[in-house]
């Protein structure tokens, strides 16, 4: 079945460290997309990419990093500039812009 | 950016059917109106998506006046399952960047 993976489901991070999320897709979309929820809120965009090798920053693009070198994976890298990186992070794909489809999401706390 | 506007929570009752308005006074020409629907902790699931008057699936029906300023979802006989966080969105050609409101919190009652 076509899809969006995203791992770990859940990731503990310490103060101070870098972590780095994974988002798989096999839809053949072109653009890939990060978001971040935290409790009670709506999706806020952190990077998106519509083509391999390029990428832009969304609302909230401060404290992470992103790299696009094949069109089936989008990292997000959470570096230790993000001071509140506790959230749930969403990745989602597209065609062209239209319909999104979403992964199941990476829980991501702060110990 | 475009924005929406959204009512934050609404209730209902199991069998009756449940209508959510989105505001969206600015939309682009080539905007689509698409709507999701979020369980806690999962990721968003495509429910319905239209440019103007009506469309509908198995699960929902979209209607969109002439003017497409706003845009109704209408979902038929509510059950439990139902109860989630609903949103709603525009898609354009373009992978631009799009904005997600805060949604819209259904709970249905039994």
């Amino acid at each position: 079945d076509g899809g969006i993976t995203q791992s770990p489901k859940y990731l503990f991070r310490k103060e101070g460290q870098n972590v780095t999320l994974s988002c798989e897709q096999n839809l053949n979309h072109d653009a890939m997309y990060w978001y971040r929820q935290d409790p009670g809120q709506g999706l806020r965009l952190i990077y998106y990419s519509q083509i391999v090798n390029d990428f832009q920053k969304g609302d909230i693009a401060e404290g992470y990093s992103v790299s696009r070198e094949k069109k089936e994976s989008f990292p997000l890298t959470v570096t230790s500039a993000q001071k509140n990186p506790t959230a749930f992070y969403l990745c989602a794909s597209s065609p062209h812009g239209y319909g999104y489809t979403f992964g199941s999401g990476t829980r991501l706390t702060v110990v | 950016l475009a924005k929406t506007t959204q009512p934050i929570s609404m209730d209902s009752y199991e069998g009756q059917e449940v209508n959510i308005t989105c505001s969206h006074n600015n939309i682009a020409t080539n905007d689509y109106i698409t709507w999701y629907q979020q369980f806690p902790s999962q990721g968003p699931r495509f429910i319905i998506q239209g440019y103007k008057t009506k469309v509908t699936n198995e699960v929902a029906s979209l209607f969109i006046p002439a003017d497409r300023k706003s845009s109704t979802l209408s979902l038929p006989r509510v059950s439990l399952s139902d109860t989630a966080v609903y949103y709603c969105l525009f898609a354009s050609g373009s992978a631009r960047q799009l904005t997600f409101g805060s949604g819209t919190q259904l709970t249905v009652l039994p």
